[in-house]
């Protein structure tokens, strides 16, 4: 079984600062975890992936994502929020061996406020 | 411009009578799938489409029916709607392959009274 904890319903940080939302998985073989952004009325727009490769991981608008083996997280962090950056942001899992159809198992998900 | 489209975005019906929410891609993906959101328990998947003629149940199937008969296409069907069927639904695509990003439509707030 896989899951996907977001441990903080809500975060909130000054613009300019740096910022962090935290994920933690679990999944029993390797995973490929990811990162997705909701504005209000709007669908879940793709911010990054880690597949392989490079613990640190690079994404849109400026974020990117840690995965530590180690500590089963992939927090997603950002050196200096803006206000536009608040938002709903979920983490999601998926077993690369897995065979339930690409399934993302998703976390349920950490508002961002971001203040002026 | 590569996008997901559903429709309706809203709507409100009744208990029982059958409903279909649409959802289309033009990026040509193999994979495609339905999650619905609720508060507190962040998405959860309904149904998926390998391709074409390919479907299965996800975590909540029950009281949901779909299709895939072309690639572009895949529709979600509530044949007896109930109120706990009240929910964010949102219709995803991607190429086929584990690693590869799922790309989400704008959603359809559906209420069942």
């Amino acid at each position: 079984a896989q899951s996907v904890a977001q441990p903080e319903d809500q975060v909130n940080v000054a613009e300019g600062n740096p910022l962090t939302v935290k994920c933690t998985y679990s999944v029993s073989g390797n995973p490929y975890l990811f990162w997705y952004v909701q504005y209000p009325n709007r669908g879940l727009q793709f911010l990054l992936k880690y597949i392989t490769g490079d613990n640190l991981v690079k994404g849109s608008y400026g974020f990117e994502a840690e995965f530590n083996k180690s500590q089963t997280s992939f927090h997603l962090k950002k050196p200096s929020a803006l206000v536009s950056d608040s938002a709903l942001y979920f983490c999601a899992v998926r077993d690369r061996g897995s065979n339930s159809g690409y399934a993302l198992n998703f976390g349920k998900g950490t508002s961002l406020l971001v203040t002026p | 411009e590569a996008q997901v489209t559903q429709n309706p975005r809203y709507l409100i019906t009744v208990t029982g009578k059958k409903l279909t929410v649409t959802c289309s891609q033009n990026m040509n993906h193999e994979y495609m799938s339905w999650y619905r959101q609720d508060p507190g328990l962040g998405l959860r998947q309904i149904y998926y489409s390998m391709n074409v003629e390919v479907t299965d149940k996800g975590d909540v199937p029950e009281g949901y029916k779909v299709s895939r008969k072309e690639k572009r296409n895949f529709p979600l069907i509530l044949e007896s709607p109930s109120p706990n069927q009240t929910s964010l639904y949102f219709c995803a695509s991607s190429k086929a392959g584990t690693s590869y990003e799922q790309y989400f439509g704008p959603g359809t707030r559906l209420t069942v009274t």
